[in-house]
């Protein structure tokens, strides 16, 4: 079956980089985008962009560019989420995402990632 | 940027129908989709294109979208259906919906 395993939790100091990953198993990895979500704690969920896995082409949502990386290894069905001089206000959960026309059908398990000093 | 506003939080009483609304200019121009999201789990999505239900959700799931509402309705309701439920559309790029909080009594 399709399945999105992300990569454990991750307590980063403010100013730090971290990596989050997201593995793809049950289907083509090139067939489908991948989308990223954001949950901050007790919030509600925010897009932040896609990635096309057929030519690494990355779309950042408004509030997602700058900072944030996404990027793929196809070697392994891996896409990636990365985020630069972290801030406090990045403490959240992070999802990969799959689409079905323009629902998300498959959601991984989510990435804490806590920005802490 | 387009907007969708849900309310705060439903109650329900158990056994009940819960109708939870999604308001945007001219949603009903748009396919809506409903997720599901239970403390510490990610979202499962319960209804795509308006009113259509993915494999594995049950029945009691509907949705409608018409004007400026979508509405999620759940009927019946189970405690189990205690969630957060949000709703999304494409508008030149995904929104999600402020979510609601659905208590069943």
């Amino acid at each position: 079956q399709v399945q999105l395993v992300q990569s454990g939790s991750e307590l980063k100091k403010p100013g730090a980089s971290v990596k989050v990953s997201c593995k793809a198993s049950g289907y083509t990895f090139t067939s489908y985008a991948m989308n990223w979500v954001r949950q901050a704690p007790g919030q509600g969920l925010e897009w932040m962009g896609w990635i096309n896995t057929n030519t690494g082409n990355p779309t950042y949502a408004q509030g997602f560019t700058g900072r944030f990386v996404f990027s793929l290894d196809t070697s392994v069905s891996t896409a990636y989420l990365q985020i630069s001089s972290l801030k406090a206000e990045d403490t959240a959960v992070y999802y990969c995402v799959l689409p079905s026309g323009d629902a998300f059908d498959i959601w991984g398990q989510g990435t804490m990632v806590t920005v802490s000093s | 940027s387009y907007e969708l506003t849900q309310p705060l939080s439903v109650s329900v009483a158990l056994g009940q129908t819960a109708r939870i609304t999604c308001g945007g200019n001219n949603i009903g121009s748009k396919n809506v989709h409903w997720y599901q999201q239970k403390p510490g789990q990610a979202p499962v999505l319960v209804i795509y294109r308006d009113s259509n239900r993915p494999s594995g959700i049950p029945e009691r799931f509907s949705g409608s979208n018409s004007g400026n509402t979508a509405t999620l309705t759940i009927s019946r309701a189970q405690a189990g259906d205690e969630a957060d439920y949000y709703c999304q559309v494409w508008d030149s790029s995904r929104v999600f919906g402020t979510g609601t909080k659905v208590t069943v009594l």
